[in-house]
């Protein structure tokens, strides 16, 4: 089976902090996402990337950034969080070409 | 850029009542299409997918969703709902042309009343 982890499940932080969201897939995934969640808007892609050091946009980049320095683990950084951060951030892998994407269980950020 | 709309946002049912969740999409080339489940305090996964082939699909947990290419539609059936179907749907759509990237609905909060 495939597994996608998350660093955290909960996390609270202030606004104009600098925060750090980890995911591993331990299945040798090419891609790997981070998508946010909000209620009635579905998930929303903020970055994705097919290999070690590529990344790629989403449709909400704004005030997020992204690193991926080994092909297990994707991170995502939210320069200087703000409290429209604020939201269910979710990690998924998937192999090339058309498969499925195995998602993790979400980290929700709170920024006060 | 594709879209994809789920009319539904909550629906209520009780036990043994029969369930169809909307999805329509706004890509006319090739797509795949894929449902996705969310139980309460779960993480996201699959119910089902279709990539070509029979239009009818089947997944887990007794749900299937029908591919009508002219409706642009992709709507989740079950024909008798359980307690433990409560939880959030999601319908997705990707298309090679978009570089496989899935596009998700807003989802579908479902509630099964005992």
């Amino acid at each position: 089976d495939v597994k996608v982890t998350q660093s955290s499940r909960y996390l609270v932080k202030r606004t104009g902090e600098k925060v750090f969201l980890e995911c591993v897939q331990d299945m040798d995934h090419e891609n790997m996402f981070w998508y946010r969640q909000d209620p009635g808007l579905g998930l929303r892609l903020i970055y994705f990337s097919y290999d070690v050091k590529m990344k790629e946009k989403g449709d909400i980049p704004e005030g997020y950034s992204v690193s991926r320095e080994k092909k297990e683990r994707f991170s995502l950084i939210l320069e200087s969080a703000s409290t429209n951060q604020t939201s269910m951030y979710l990690c998924a892998s998937k192999s090339g070409g058309i498969y499925e994407q195995y998602f993790g269980p979400g980290t929700r950020l709170t920024v006060t | 850029a594709q879209s994809v709309s789920q009319h539904n946002h909550h629906v209520i049912l009780s036990e043994a009542a029969s369930l169809e969740l909307g999805c329509n999409y706004s890509y006319g080339g090739t797509v795949n299409l894929f449902w996705y489940v969310q139980y309460p305090g779960q993480h996201l996964q699959l119910l089902l997918k279709y990539f070509s082939g029979d239009p009818l699909v089947k997944g887990i947990k007794g749900f299937e969703a029908e591919f009508i290419k002219s409706k642009f539609s992709f709507n989740l059936r079950k024909p008798s709902v359980q307690w433990s179907d409560t939880a959030e749907y999601f319908c997705a759509v990707s298309s090679n042309n978009a570089g496989n990237m899935l596009t998700f609905g807003g989802g579908t909060r479902l509630m099964v009343k005992p």
